[in-house]
């Protein structure tokens, strides 16, 4: 009964490769979020989507595309890795966008770029 | 200047001990505020929501002060289990955007 999982859970890969993380959430909430924990832990906020609509584009470089094909999943497709993608990509989700309510995060997709 | 800053710490504290954790924000227009709890190699988890009149869990109190824009955290009676990082959150907007600060981590000894 899992609320917000993600898949995979740890990605190796070589520079220049396109790799996507899966997520999902199966608490009924309208939006999403993904995050990007560097090895310094700061946690930062990628992108949001709200009902399939994306809200929040963090100037992220375009090699990184979101992609909700409904309001319970948000995958993260990246082209062309480089070497400071690798981090831990945190999914996440939440009732509404009031951010008065409580986030929901993933367990983690720990990428590394090689 | 960073939006939320902490004290990284390591704070490192015998069981039994009361530990305040500080953090300042720079928006003045912020409305929610939260302390998150993270553990190592996990994904951050609310603890607890942070209210102008102060709010109380258990061993945990988070104070608010707007004037100051300043938010804490308190532990009383630390248990070996309360060791993690302590990330104080900040809401900008009604965009649903969490900011984070650095975290400040707490090891409890025994």
């Amino acid at each position: 009964d899992t609320a917000v999982s993600q898949t995979p859970k740890y990605l190796v890969t070589q520079m220049g490769n396109d790799k996507s993380i899966k997520c999902e959430q199966n608490l009924g909430h309208d939006t999403m979020y993904w995050y990007k924990q560097d090895s310094k832990k700061f946690l930062k906020i990628m992108f949001s989507y709200n009902n399939k609509e994306l809200i929040i584009n963090e100037t992220v470089p375009n090699r990184f595309s979101p992609k909700s094909p409904d309001k319970a999943h948000l995958n993260l497709h990246i082209n062309s890795l480089e070497l400071g993608d690798s981090a831990v990509y945190f999914c996440a989700s939440s009732q509404d966008l009031s951010g008065e309510d409580t986030q929901y995060f993933g367990p983690g997709t720990r990428l590394t770029v090689l | 200047r960073k939006e939320v800053e902490q004290d990284p710490g390591p704070f490192n504290v015998p069981e039994g001990a009361t530990v305040a954790f500080n953090c300042t924000y720079s928006n003045s227009a912020s409305q929610s505020f939260f302390w998150y709890r993270q553990d190592c190699r996990k994904e951050p988890k609310l603890l607890m929501s942070v209210y102008s009149s102060g709010n109380e869990d258990g061993r945990f109190t988070a104070q608010l002060n707007r004037a100051s824009q300043y938010i804490s955290l308190l532990i009383r009676d630390s248990k070996l289990s309360d060791s993690a990082t302590y990330l104080c959150v900040v809401n900008s907007g009604n965009t649903g955007k969490l900011i984070f600060g650095q975290g400040t981590t707490l090891q409890v000894k025994p």
